[in-house]
């Protein structure tokens, strides 16, 4: 049984340019959520996302970041225009079609994302 | 602000030593669950305690849980040098969002 898989693991670009971050849940696994985590910090919650929704995404900026979760595919964190301010790995979770309230949730090895 | 904040920020001890952290949160929670994260990697669930557990045990982990005091603490017992890693509590709030909030981590050196 196959973890949380993020690809690609290391992602270079230069400012203005587009990223685009891809994970796949565990298999039976509905429920995805994005991390992003600084150096010597914690995670910060961004998006949750359940097939085709958008659950809740209050924690991602307002502009240049969008998620998706279609019916078929991975999840995909796109970055518009980036910067350099959002250099950073970004984490992807999945939990089971219960939800988080009561389990765990598995992550992914990661995207760091390096903007030149 | 983060909802939990680990103490010490980071720690080093030597093998076999036992390694405690702590992590103190704000508001009331449904549950809380520590999390390790190796260098370079993601984060791997170690435990979930809920809000009316007061002790859990896996291995050589033992959480508590004192929710009065609004704090839980992670102990490693006999430690080993593949402990080596940061740590992490994340609290998930009662009523609203079930979306865990984590600390920034407490970093866990072990020295073989």
């Amino acid at each position: 049984n196959a973890g949380v898989m993020q690809n690609p693991r290391h992602l270079v670009r230069r400012r203005g340019q587009e990223a685009r971050l891809r994970c796949s849940p565990m298999k039976g696994h509905s429920h995805v959520y994005w991390y992003r985590q600084l150096p010597e910090e914690g995670l910060k919650f961004m998006v949750y996302l359940q097939k085709e929704n958008i659950i809740d995404e209050s924690g991602m900026p307002k502009e240049r970041f969008s998620a998706e979760f279609p019916k078929e595919g991975p999840s995909i964190l796109r970055i518009q225009q980036v910067v350099r301010g959002d250099s950073a790995a970004y984490f992807c979770a999945s939990s089971p079609t219960s939800g988080v309230l009561y389990n765990e949730q598995f992550f992914g090895p990661g995207t760091r994302l390096t903007v030149l | 602000s983060q909802q939990g904040e680990e103490d010490p920020q980071a720690l080093s001890i030597q093998e076999g030593e036992n390694a405690t952290m702590n992590c103190s949160y704000k508001t009331s929670i449904n549950n809380l669950q520590w999390y390790r994260q190796n260098s370079g990697r993601g984060l791997v669930h170690l435990i979930l305690i809920r809000s009316n557990e007061r002790e859990k045990h896996s291995g050589r982990l033992r959480v508590t849980l004192d929710t009065s005091k609004k704090s839980s603490s992670l102990l490693i017992t006999a430690s080993r040098a593949a402990d080596t890693a940061s740590y992490f509590c994340a609290t998930v709030s009662s009523g609203g969002s079930y979306i865990p909030t984590f600390g920034r981590g407490t970093s866990l050196i072990v020295h073989p």
